[in-house]
């Protein structure tokens, strides 16, 4: 089956700094989610971004899908932004998410 | 737009017990929901697809007697976990997509605990 790998595992940052986070898969997807789990365990929805480029306040993700990677970018990043990131993807059309392991940011103020 | 929820948000039962989990849209209708299942400091594991009005599917390595999911309506589907066991203790998550293979929304998640 298709493999999600994200980059790095763990994140720690001091407030106001920028960081990019790496989610790589092995497959062609139909389409592709980030999202951000907060400490109660909520999966946030971040971006839906089979290709291209999109952006929603200080975060913008990339997804170049013909190199089986995504980039999200976080920028002036705040305390509120610690919590695990989620990649996960869409391949075939099954409708099926596979996540990669996430990565863990901590952002110290 | 595009509201999960989960109810029970927690829930401590005794070994040998069932306990059931729903997982409802509410602001819109979905043919198709997905459970998940994630241990501490892990990722999310997918454990079914449940469709509207026929069985469920599961993935390789999920006991389907243990894990019976129901989708009886299009906002509504269900997790029973048959005769828990303390193994059986997780955070089950629930998410559901307004065109069956779109964008998924995710539910607050259920931590069950067997003692």
């Amino acid at each position: 089956g298709i493999q999600v790998e994200q980059s790095p595992p763990d994140l720690i940052l001091q407030e106001g700094a920028n960081s990019t986070l790496r989610c790589n898969f092995s497959d062609s997807v139909n389409n592709l989610q980030w999202f951000h789990q907060n400490p109660w365990g909520q999966l946030i929805n971040l971006f839906y971004i089979p290709s291209g480029t999109k952006q929603n306040g200080r975060l913008s993700a990339t997804t170049v899908a013909t190199e089986r990677y995504s980039l999200l970018y976080i920028s002036s990043s705040q305390t509120t932004d610690s919590g695990v990131y989620f990649c996960a993807v869409h391949p075939g059309n099954t409708g099926k998410l596979i996540f990669g392991q996430g990565t863990t940011l901590q952002v110290k103020p | 737009g595009a509201v999960v929820s989960q109810h029970p948000s927690r829930v401590i039962c005794k070994s040998g017990t069932s306990v059931k989990i729903e997982c409802r849209s509410l602001d819109f209708q979905a043919t198709t929901m997905f459970w998940y299942r994630q241990f501490p400091k892990q990722s999310l594991m997918l454990m079914a697809t449940s469709n509207e009005g026929s069985k469920a599917t599961y993935e390789q390595g999920v006991e389907k007697d243990k894990f019976l999911i129901n989708h009886a309506s299009l906002t509504l589907s269900t997790l029973t976990v048959t005769s828990a066991h303390p193994e059986d203790s997780s955070f089950y998550i629930c998410s559901a997509s307004i065109a069956g293979v779109g964008e998924q929304y995710f539910g607050p998640g259920t931590r069950l605990t067997v003692t």
